[in-house]
C-alpha cells in the first residue's frame, strides 16, 4: 500500500499571502496519479487538481499542483478567505490512498 | 449536473450489516470509463477509500476492509450499493459516495452512520 504524508499537520497564514503544503509518497506514485481535495466543516471534499497538475472544473488559477514521482505540493498563490479548510492529497494509481490531511488555518 | 445521494438506515448495531445505497442522477451510471466509489471518514478524522465499481460490475476494494465487504450495482436504477458486515464502532463515520474518474469529482453529501446498540 501506498502511504502518503502531508505536512505540515497545520499551517497557519493571513489572506493574500501564498501557501505550500506538500504530500511524500512512500513509493512513487504511477503515472502520477495524484489529486488534491479541499475539505471545508461539515461538508464534502471537492476535487482540486488530479493528475498532479490538472486543475478541476471551476476551480481557481491561484490553486497549481505540481510534482511527480514520490513528492508532490499544492500551492494557493494568494490566499482568499474561503480558502482556509483542510486539504487531502489522494493517489490512485495502485488502489487508493489518502493522506491524512493539512489544515489552513486564519 | 451530475448529483449523487446516500440513503440508509443511521444507527446500526454492532456485529450487523451496515447497508448503504448511492443513487445517480444527472447522468447515467453507466457510462463509460467511470467508476464509482465509497468513501468514508470516521469524526474529526481523516477520508478512507472503501471501495470502487465499474458499471460492468468489476469492483476493487480496500484489502484492509475487504473481508466484509461487498459493493454492487443496479444499473437499471442508476444505483450502486455498500454493504459491511460484523461491524464494530470503528466502522462509524460519514460514508461518502463519489464518482471515479481520475480523482473524485463529485461526491454525495455523506451520511453518518453510527455503529452502538
Amino acid at each position: 500500500e501506498i502511504v502518503l504524508t502531508q505536512s505540515p499537520g497545520t499551517l497557519s497564514l493571513s489572506p493574500g499571502e501564498r501557501a505550500t503544503l506538500s504530500c511524500r509518497a512512500s513509493q512513487r506514485v504511477s503515472s502520477n496519479y495524484l489529486a488534491w481535495y479541499q475539505q471545508k466543516p461539515g461538508q464534502a471534499p471537492s476535487l482540486l487538481i488530479y493528475g498532479a497538475s490538472s486543475r478541476a472544473t471551476g476551480i481557481p488559477d491561484r490553486f497549481s499542483g505540481s510534482g511527480s514521482g514520490t513528492d508532490f505540493t499544492l500551492t494557493i498563490s494568494r490566499l482568499e478567505p474561503e480558502d482556509f479548510a483542510v486539504y487531502y492529497c489522494q493517489q490512485y494509481g495502485n488502489s487508493y490512498t489518502f493522506g491524512q490531511g493539512t489544515k489552513l488555518e486564519i | 449536473q451530475l448529483q449523487l445521494q446516500e440513503s440508509g438506515p443511521g444507527v446500526v448495531k454492532p456485529s450487523e450489516t451496515l447497508s448503504l445505497t448511492c443513487t445517480v442522477s444527472g447522468g447515467s451510471f453507466s457510462s463509460a470509463s467511470s467508476y464509482w466509489g465509497w468513501i468514508r471518514q470516521p469524526p474529526g478524522k481523516g477520508l478512507e477509500w472503501i471501495g470502487s465499481i465499474y458499471y460492468t460490475g468489476s469492483t476493487y476494494y480496500n484489502s484492509s476492509l475487504k473481508s466484509r465487504l461487498t459493493i454492487s450495482a443496479d444499473t437499471s436504477k442508476n444505483q450502486f450499493s455498500l454493504k459491511l458486515t460484523s461491524v464494530t464502532a470503528a466502522d462509524t463515520a460519514v460514508y461518502y459516495c463519489a464518482r471515479d474518474h481520475g480523482g473524485f469529482g463529485y461526491w454525495g453529501q455523506g451520511t453518518l452512520v453510527t455503529v452502538s446498540s
